[in-house]
């Protein structure tokens, strides 16, 4: 029974160039979340979306950052122009459905690098 | 500012003693509490949760303590393993998807 699935585990890119960070939540959960940490510091919410639609993204940047969960295939975290500040670990939570009562199972990360 | 934030930075705890790591809360609506535990290079993993309506729970060598008074939560090892060693978050969700996380506390088990 496959937990969330994040990849790839480490990006490097340069300043400039585009990342994009992969999620398959666990099986049954169609609720995925995306969360940033940066050295020292906890996770911090950006995004949480269902199939097919955004529900809230008040946590992610408005300019370069965007997300999709499409009814086919993993959800997405696209960074456009990547800069040096976009470095940090990535992670992605899936839930069987929302609401504080429902446990976030949360992926390895993805830990990008931007030189 | 931070809703949801840790006492200590580190804590370093002689294997086989109990820990007790410290969190602090601002937001009096918040009606669940998780406790996280994080390996190096690894994700989030889930500990132990408690709700508002309680003050405390346990688990395998875990407890959780709530005092909505002060707005304080605390995760309790009993003798501590290295395998315990780890950063610990509290995360804090006031009724909705969100889950607002305190800085975190590394947890150094000395043999």
């Amino acid at each position: 029974n496959a937990g969330v699935m994040q990849n790839p585990r480490h990006l490097v890119r340069r300043r400039g160039q585009e990342a994009r960070l992969r999620c398959s939540p666990m099986k049954g959960h169609s609720h995925v979340y995306w969360y940033r940490q940066l050295p020292e510091e906890g996770l911090k919410f950006m995004v949480y979306l269902q199939k097919e639609n955004i529900i809230d993204e008040s946590g992610m940047p408005k300019e370069r950052f965007s997300a999709e969960f499409p009814k086919e295939g993993p959800s997405i975290l696209r960074i456009q122009q990547v800069v040096r500040g976009d470095s940090a670990a990535y992670f992605c939570a899936s839930s069987e459905t929302s609401g504080s009562t429902y446990e976030q199972y949360f992926g390895p990360g993805t830990r990008l690098t931007v030189t | 500012g931070e809703s949801v934030g840790l006492h200590l930075p580190t804590l370093s705890v002689q294997e086989g003693d109990n820990s007790i790591i410290n969190c602090a809360y601002s937001n009096s609506a918040s009606d669940y509490f998780i406790w996280y535990k994080q390996e190096s290079g690894k994700g989030p993993q889930f500990i132990i949760d408690i709700r508002s309506n309680m003050d405390k729970r346990q688990g395998q060598r875990v407890t959780v303590l709530l005092n909505k008074t002060v707005k304080h939560l605390s995760l309790q090892i009993a003798a501590t393993q290295p395998g315990d060693s780890a950063v610990y978050f509290c995360a804090e969700n006031n009724g909705d998807y969100k889950l607002s996380f305190g800085a975190g506390t590394t947890v150094t088990v000395r043999a």
